[in-house]
């Protein structure tokens, strides 16, 4: 069965720096793996994803995710943090053979920003 | 422009008592689905569904049941046999090479 662990359930970072947010996966097969964000009380919103094109993945907002398949991480990145950013992340692997089939999800992470 | 829309947004059960909670989408995707959402806890699956009549269990579906009469639309009932539903439910729909796309969710709380 596949799992996701989200190292670190919450991140506080100040306003202009670097937001690391790391997500570590197992799975028997080639994995789909997919960031989303989450604002308070509303629904998840595709951050980006990985589906063995590239492993430096560049999503919206400025984000990035690297596939690192030698240690099943798929950790997410921003250079310089704006409060904006914060929110919840997830990190998700998709389970079967195409991108649109169930996710199991990470614990999430919750991002303060301090300005 | 498409969709998914979750409704109620709040929505209150009595002890005892059934509730639905309505999830439509105009994205014309054949698969959608239902997770629970708890603090710190991640998204945990319901229930799932690739085809219209058509649905399978997920990882927490005692006390929840769900129908799929039509592609557009995945309701999911919670019955008093689930002891603990104050959570956050979100419903998600995909097609098959495309990531799942979320509802803006329903906060269920008990009275």
């Amino acid at each position: 069965a596949q799992s996701v662990t989200q190292l670190g359930s919450h991140v506080s970072v100040s306003e202009g720096a670097l937001v690391l947010l790391r997500c570590n996966y197992s799975s028997s097969v080639p994995p789909y793996l997919f960031w989303y964000v989450q604002y308070p009380n509303q629904g998840l919103q595709l951050l980006l994803k990985y589906t063995s094109a590239a492993t430096l993945v560049k999503g919206i907002n400025g984000f990035e995710a690297e596939f690192k398949k030698s240690e099943t991480s798929f950790h997410l990145t921003k250079p310089s943090a704006h409060m904006s950013d914060a929110a919840e992340y997830f990190c998700a692997v998709s389970v079967g053979k195409a991108a649109g089939n169930k996710l199991t999800f990470g614990g999430g992470t919750r991002v303060l920003v301090k300005p | 422009d498409g969709g998914i829309t979750q409704s109620p947004k709040y929505l209150f059960r009595k002890e005892g008592q059934n509730v639905t909670l309505s999830c439509e989408q105009n994205l014309n995707h054949d698969a959608m689905y239902w997770y629970r959402q708890d603090p710190g806890q991640g998204l945990r699956l319901i229930y799932y569904s690739q085809i219209v009549n058509d649905f399978q269990k997920g990882d927490i579906a005692e006390g929840y049941s769900v129908s799929r009469e039509k592609k557009e639309s995945f309701p999911l009932t919670v019955t008093s046999a689930q002891k603990n539903p104050t959570a956050f439910y979100l419903c998600a729909s995909s097609i098959y090479d495309q990531p799942q796309h979320f509802g803006d969710g329903t906060r269920l709380s008990i009275l």
